[in-house]
């Protein structure tokens, strides 16, 4: 089955830890991101990348960080420097054609709660 | 500064009625806009609208935009208990095709 997938599901981890959220695709989409979602908000970016070993800032960049390894994963790491990490966490991915991009799809997400 | 207002941000509705869901935006580079649903987790896809005055339709939804205006809205007619979602409205924007996400539209269907 061709998707997106993000684990863990649930995580937990204290104050001061670093943590990485795994986010796999196997659509041989081009374009990965990274959003937050806080309960009543919409979601925000946090990185994307385009291609391989190549990567953006978001909007809300800071307290992350990101790596481009392969086409199929973009892992995304919440740094003890993210003051306020506890939030729901989708990672997306989207196709290039014909000079653009297509819609985003999204994995299924990960809570991150800080103790 | 990107801006993306959807409105209203919350409603209640019975089954059977019709809404309508709307969504204002000021985004620089403007290409497209999206809309998705998204009910316990992931939000999933429902329309790309790229071009003004074309309705878009998928079964008792439907949606258009006016990029005049800077306004797309989303019809949502004879709805339904499964219907009840938030209904989030994100125009992107060319070359990074960066999604601006609006905060969402919650709807309640009730039996």
């Amino acid at each position: 089955d061709g998707g997106i997938t993000q684990s863990p599901k649930y995580l937990f981890r204290k104050e001061g830890q670093n943590v990485t959220l795994s986010c796999e695709q196997n659509l041989n989409h081009d374009a990965m991101y990274w959003y937050r979602q806080d309960p009543g908000q919409g979601l925000r970016l946090i990185y994307y990348s385009q291609i391989v070993n190549d990567f953006q800032k978001g909007d809300i960049a800071e307290g992350y960080s990101v790596s481009r390894e392969k086409k199929e994963s973009f892992p995304l790491t919440v740094t003890s420097a993210q003051k306020n990490p506890t939030a729901f966490y989708l990672c997306a991915s989207s196709i290039k054609s014909g000079g653009s991009y297509n819609e985003q799809f999204f994995g299924p997400g990960t809570r991150l709660t800080v103790l | 500064e990107d801006k993306v207002v959807q409105s209203p941000l919350s409603l209640v509705v019975h089954e059977g009625d019709t809404v309508t869901l709307n969504c204002s935006y000021e985004v620089t580079n403007f290409r497209s806009l999206l809309w998705y649903k998204q009910e316990k987790k992931a939000p999933t896809f429902l329309f790309m609208l790229t071009s003004s005055g074309i309705e878009k339709k998928s079964g008792r939804l439907s949606s258009i935009l006016d990029k005049k205006e800077l306004f797309s809205i989303l019809n949502i007619t004879a709805t339904q208990t499964g219907d009840s979602a938030i209904y989030l409205c994100a125009p992107a924007q060319g070359g990074s095709e960066k999604l601006v996400f609006g905060k969402g539209t919650k709807l309640t269907v009730n039996p």
